[in-house]
């Protein structure tokens, strides 16, 4: 059974800092897709990581990942305010069972 | 473009009561799935479908059905609710096939009282 743990769960951060939410799982998988959720909302795609040594970057979100360690990461550069939000990561180990995503990070970005 | 439309937003249901959330997509997608989001539990996959007339089970399905008559619905039935049933359900849709992100609807709140 696939395993998606992330940390930490819960973040507080003030602005103009860094860093980074860890996402592990447990079976071997070269997809991965990391996922923000405002409150209230629906879930609205970030990074799609489909090989070893991706990385991507959107603004002050950049996402990679190590498959041979079974991580990925969420770096956040300089956080600002309006990145608060709850952060998903999903993997897909490529069968019909969709996507295990881990519990999420709450992320609060105080001024 | 529409993307997945889910209706209604918000329901409230006496236990024991049936319904039927909605879901369609307009992108052609193979793949559908509904999820349900509770605190603190991130998304569990309850059914999926692969394709029009396919459909199988995910990790908490038990109280739930679903059909797939056509490429772009996916209905979700409550057939008998229960309090444990709420919880805010999701379905999404992606090309089973490719190597592309999952779209989420909007999002169904259940109260089931």
């Amino acid at each position: 059974e696939l395993k998606v743990e992330q940390n930490p769960l819960f973040l507080s951060m003030q602005e103009g800092k860094n860093y980074t939410i860890y996402c592990n799982y447990s079976t071997t998988s070269d997809r991965l897709y990391w996922y923000r959720q405002d409150p209230g909302k629906s879930l609205e795609s970030l990074f799609v990581l489909l090989s070893n040594g991706a990385v991507k970057q959107e603004g002050r979100l950049m996402a990679s990942l190590d498959t041979k360690a079974r991580l990925s990461t969420l770096h956040i550069t300089a956080a600002v305010h309006d990145l608060s939000a709850t952060y998903f990561c999903a993997v897909d180990v490529g069968g019909a069972d969709g996507l295990t995503f881990g519990k999420g990070t709450h992320l609060i970005i105080q001024p | 473009n529409a993307g997945v439309t889910q209706t209604p937003k918000f329901q409230v249901l006496k236990t024991g009561q049936s319904m039927t959330l909605q879901c369609a997509q307009d992108m052609n997608h193979e793949y559908m799935s509904w999820y349900r989001q509770d605190p603190g539990m991130g998304l569990r996959l309850i059914h999926y479908s692969v394709g029009a007339g396919i459909t199988d089970q995910g990790e908490v399905p038990n109280g739930y059905n679903v059909s797939r008559s056509t490429t772009e619905d996916f209905p979700l039935r409550l057939l008998s609710a229960a309090p444990s049933q709420t919880s805010v359900y999701f379905c999404a849709s992606s090309s089973y096939r490719g190597h592309t992100e999952a779209f989420f609807g909007q999002g169904t709140r259940l109260t089931v009282v």
